[in-house]
């Protein structure tokens, strides 16, 4: 099974509104990353917080991570029309302290931003 | 300008047939990988190599195969084994981190539908 699983699956809201996405994951990690992707098109690095952290900020882009609950949630605030896309999680797991080399990604939620 | 180049983007495959996708990167990255993406799914890593020569199977890898002679190539060839080949691929690079893995940076993208 999917080592990171995002919820909601489909997220539609009004452009201004806040977007929220989680990731949950089963196993201890180096780091976790979030991607985007638009329709068609290869993904693109949005943010990395390491297992250390409990928050970052990006922008309009605030992760938080949660390693008691193995979760972590993306939030876009003010969002425009334009972050029409699909939000993946990526997990890097520990391999006894240092890492596979590898990320394994979740399923994704899909965002649509209405005009 | 720096980047991973896929190609072909489309490309179309009678049963019965091997066919190989590019990738390659003038990134300079050390690591380079291979993802399989279905509809309404995640990401599923195929294949990645941290270093020339040298090469390691994901989760996936039955029916596919990889090689890495040269730092900024790494293509994929789907052979007649692979059950189920159509889908969407993504090539990926990353620099090594000694502990925990980088953010990947995908190229567009390679469709595959088998006729």
């Amino acid at each position: 099974s999917q080592q990171g699983e995002e919820d909601p699956q489909a997220l539609s809201i009004q452009e201004g509104e806040n977007a929220t996405m989680n990731c949950s994951y089963k196993t201890s990690i180096n780091n976790l990353q979030w991607y985007r992707q638009n329709s068609g098109r290869g993904l693109v690095h949005l943010i990395l917080i390491r297992s250390n952290e409990r928050e970052k900020h990006s922008g309009r882009l605030r992760v938080t991570l949660d390693t008691s609950k193995k979760s972590s949630s993306l939030l876009i605030t003010a969002s425009r029309a334009a972050d029409t896309a699909s939000y993946f999680c990526a997990t890097d797991l520990n391999a006894g302290g240092t890492s596979y080399g590898k990320l394994t990604f979740g399923q994704g939620t899909i965002l649509t931003v209405h005009p | 300008d720096g980047g991973i180049t896929q190609s072909p983007k489309y490309l179309f495959r009678k049963e019965g047939q091997n066919v190989t996708l590019s990738c390659e990167q003038n990134l300079n990255h050390d690591a380079m990988y291979w993802y399989r993406q279905d509809p309404g799914q995640g990401l599923r890593l195929i294949y990645y190599s941290q270093i020339v020569n040298d090469f390691q199977k994901g989760d996936i890898a039955e029916g596919y195969s990889v090689s890495r002679e040269k730092k900024e190539s790494f293509p994929l060839t789907v052979t007649s084994a692979q059950k189920n080949p159509t889908a969407f691929y993504l090539c990926a690079s990353s620099t090594i981190r000694l502990v925990w893995a980088g953010e990947l940076f995908f190229g567009e993208g390679s469709r595959l539908t088998v006729l």
